[in-house]
């Protein structure tokens, strides 16, 4: 069964304080996974999209890696505009159906 | 671009009560679906729908009827509404069906009493 796992659930960091957030996924053949940003009250919006193990993307403070098994969600130097939930996601060769994580709610103090 | 569009953006509901959350996009995509999310949960697909006129269910579609007669809109039924529908509905769309962006909408946040 396609699964996604995301840690840890919750993270405080003191601002310019780097961490890691992971997601792990259990797919029968990986067609992409996605990491989205979600704000309180709105939809997820679309930050990364990696397809193969060894992919890595940069945005600005954030920095998207891949494994066979897992993902990681490198965040260097926050501020707390970068305070919001991050979710992960997988798409499986064999479907067309995306299977999200519980995500991960991230809070960056001053 | 308005991009993906949802209204309403809050309901109330009382049990048995049946409504349509309505859901477009003026971007062309192919590729729409509508998400539930719940607290400890994640997003949990409902149903989706890779072009006019062809729809599928996902992981909860029980309770909830779709159907793509535009490009553009994808509406979201709820038949006979229980307490269990009570959550924050997300319709997303992608230019295809393919490892692409997923767009979200802003969401309908739904109460059934």
């Amino acid at each position: 069964e396609d699964q996604v796992t995301q840690s840890p659930e919750a993270l405080r960091l003191q601002e310019g304080e780097s961490s890691s957030l992971n997601c792990s996924y259990t797919v029968s053949g990986l067609r992409g996974l996605f990491w989205y940003r979600q704000d309180p009250g709105k939809g997820p919006e679309f930050l990364f999209t990696l397809y193969s193990a060894g992919e890595e993307k940069e945005k600005e403070r954030l920095k998207a890696t891949l494994t066979k098994k897992e993902s990681f969600l490198h965040i260097t130097a926050p501020k707390p505009e970068d305070s919001a939930t991050y979710l992960c996601a997988v798409q499986a060769n064999t479907g067309n159906q995306f299977y999200f994580g519980t995500g991960t709610s991230l809070t960056v103090i001053p | 671009n308005a991009g993906v569009t949802q209204t309403p953006k809050f309901q109330v509901l009382k049990t048995g009560q049946s409504m349509t959350l309505q859901c477009a996009q003026d971007m062309n995509h192919e590729y729409m679906s509508w998400y539930r999310q719940d607290p400890g949960m994640g997003l949990r697909l409902i149903h989706y729908s890779v072009g006019a006129g062809i729809t599928d269910q996902g992981e909860v579609p029980n309770g909830y009827n779709v159907s793509r007669s535009t490009t553009e809109d994808f509406p979201l039924r709820l038949l006979s509404a229980a307490p269990s529908q009570t959550s924050v509905y997300f319709c997303a769309s992608s230019y295809s069906m393919g490892s692409q962006t997923q767009y979200f909408g802003p969401g309908t946040r739904l109460t059934v009493l």
